[in-house]
């Protein structure tokens, strides 16, 4: 069964400064896809990032960046330039591609100090 | 354009009464989905559908039912609450790949 493993119940960091959120997952499929989610105290899961298993390339959206290591299975989100609003759980999930069900870690909690 | 809305956004049951959560979305995605929320873990899939008509069941389907009669909405019911069904649901659409969530509802049993 696929598993997905957040070990940072939760992280700070410095407004501007950056911070990485680890994630790492267990499977044996070679199609799948890596999401990272952001809940902010309203409840609201926010997609942030998305990879897909078979590209090599990071995927990159604006301050929030991928460091994907399919080998060691591990999907980290950096996110650069903090910024007070970035404060939120942030959850990271797996999808297998010929399936539809997402899986979830258990999520971080980012603190982000002035 | 309204995406995903739920209803209600929060109820208080005892043991024993049953409710329906409402999911309702006006994108027209085929697949639709009920997950709970629970403290310090992620979200968990109850069910799910790929289509109007259709149902399927994801993690932690116990003590749950659903229907799809239209396209455009889901409903998860609780036939009789149990305390351990306490949690905050989450319904979501899909489409190429990418799920929209509601903004939760947060349920209650006494």
């Amino acid at each position: 069964a696929q598993t997905v493993t957040q070990s940072q119940p939760e992280m700070s960091v410095q407004e501007a400064e950056t911070v990485t959120l680890s994630c790492t997952y267990d499977t044996s499929e070679s199609d799948y896809y890596l999401f990272w989610y952001k809940q902010p105290p309203s409840r609201q899961m926010i997609l942030v990032i998305r990879q897909e298993a078979y590209k090599q390339q990071n995927a990159t959206e604006n301050r929030f960046s991928v460091n994907f290591q399919k080998a060691a299975k591990s999907f980290s989100l950096k996110i650069s330039d903090s910024q007070l609003g970035d404060a939120a759980m942030y959850f990271c999930a797996y999808r297998r591609g010929s399936t539809d069900k997402l899986i979830f870690g258990t999520g971080t909690r980012l603190q982000v100090f002035p | 354009n309204a995406g995903v809305t739920q209803t209600p956004k929060f109820r208080v049951l005892k043991t024993g009464q049953s409710m329906t959560l409402l999911c309702a979305q006006d994108m027209n995605h085929e697949y639709m989905y009920w997950y709970r929320q629970d403290p310090g873990m992620g979200l968990r899939l109850i069910h799910y559908s790929v289509g109007e008509g259709t149902t399927a069941k994801g993690e932690v389907p116990d003590g749950y039912n659903v229907s799809r009669l239209k396209k455009q909405n889901f409903l998860l019911g609780l036939e009789s609450a149990a305390p351990s069904q306490t949690s905050v649901y989450f319904c979501a659409s899909r489409t190429l790949g990418k799920q929209f969530f509601g903004p939760g509802t947060r349920l209650t049993v006494l």
